[in-house]
């Protein structure tokens, strides 16, 4: 079976940097994703890492260590917008088909 | 810019109906997908279609789900009788194949189902 782990709660101060854990056990991997949530809003994509290493996208960056079924969530300068829900996720199985994490609720303060 | 729109956005029914789920992917989008959250857990993955067939289907997308795609802008989730449990958040989703392992998938807005 698929599982991917979490912390379930992470609180940051406003213009800090963050960094969200992801532990997975898959079959058939094919890559980490990473989608951000507000409360009562659809999942919003924000990086994918296919590959080993860090993928930067402005204030946030992905990082995968296949070897270590690891990736991370960077958030660089966070604002108080960036109070979220973060879930990771795999495409493994088949293609296409995606198991989310079990989320991490991201408080940032002032 | 283009979105994924669902309806309704909430849907009351009594345990045992059949309820419909409504979506309208993105325009040019050809993977369609349906995931499902009950409040406060994590978003699960129901099934992906494409190519007017289903091609990945999880352990939840039993006999009483169904998908179709009727017409060339629908894309539609079917509960055939209802349960208790089936109350959760239902998340439409499309992406634009590249090429890759993996494409951005564009999520709806989401119908909340109620079964009473």
């Amino acid at each position: 079976g698929q599982s991917l782990e979490q912390p379930s709660e992470v609180t940051a101060v406003e213009g800090a940097i963050v960094q969200i854990n992801c532990t997975y056990q898959t079959s058939g991997f094919y890559g980490l994703s990473w989608y951000q949530q507000h409360d009562g809003g659809a999942p919003t994509f924000l990086s994918y890492n296919a590959l080993d290493g860090l993928e930067e996208t402005g204030r946030f960056s992905s990082f995968l260590s296949r070897s270590d079924s690891y990736g991370y969530l960077l958030l660089q300068e966070l604002q108080m917008k960036d109070s979220a829900s973060y879930f990771c996720a795999v495409n493994s199985g088949g293609y296409q088909k995606v198991t989310f994490g079990t989320g991490t609720k991201l408080q940032v303060i002032p | 810019e283009p979105e994924v729109t669902q309806t309704p956005s909430h849907q009351v029914t009594q345990m045992g109906q059949e309820v419909i789920l409504r979506c309208v992917p993105i325009s040019n989008h050809l993977y369609f997908y349906w995931y499902r959250q009950i409040l406060g857990q994590k978003v699960e993955f129901l099934v992906s279609f494409y190519n007017n067939e289903i091609s990945e289907k999880s352990e939840i997308f039993d006999d009483q789900f169904s998908v179709e795609r009727p017409d060339g802008s629908n894309f539609t989730l079917k509960i055939r009788s209802t349960k208790l449990e089936d109350s959760a958040m239902y998340f439409c989703a499309s992406s634009l194949p590249t090429g890759s392992s993996t494409d951005t998938q564009y999520f709806g807005p989401g119908t909340r189902l109620t079964v009473l």
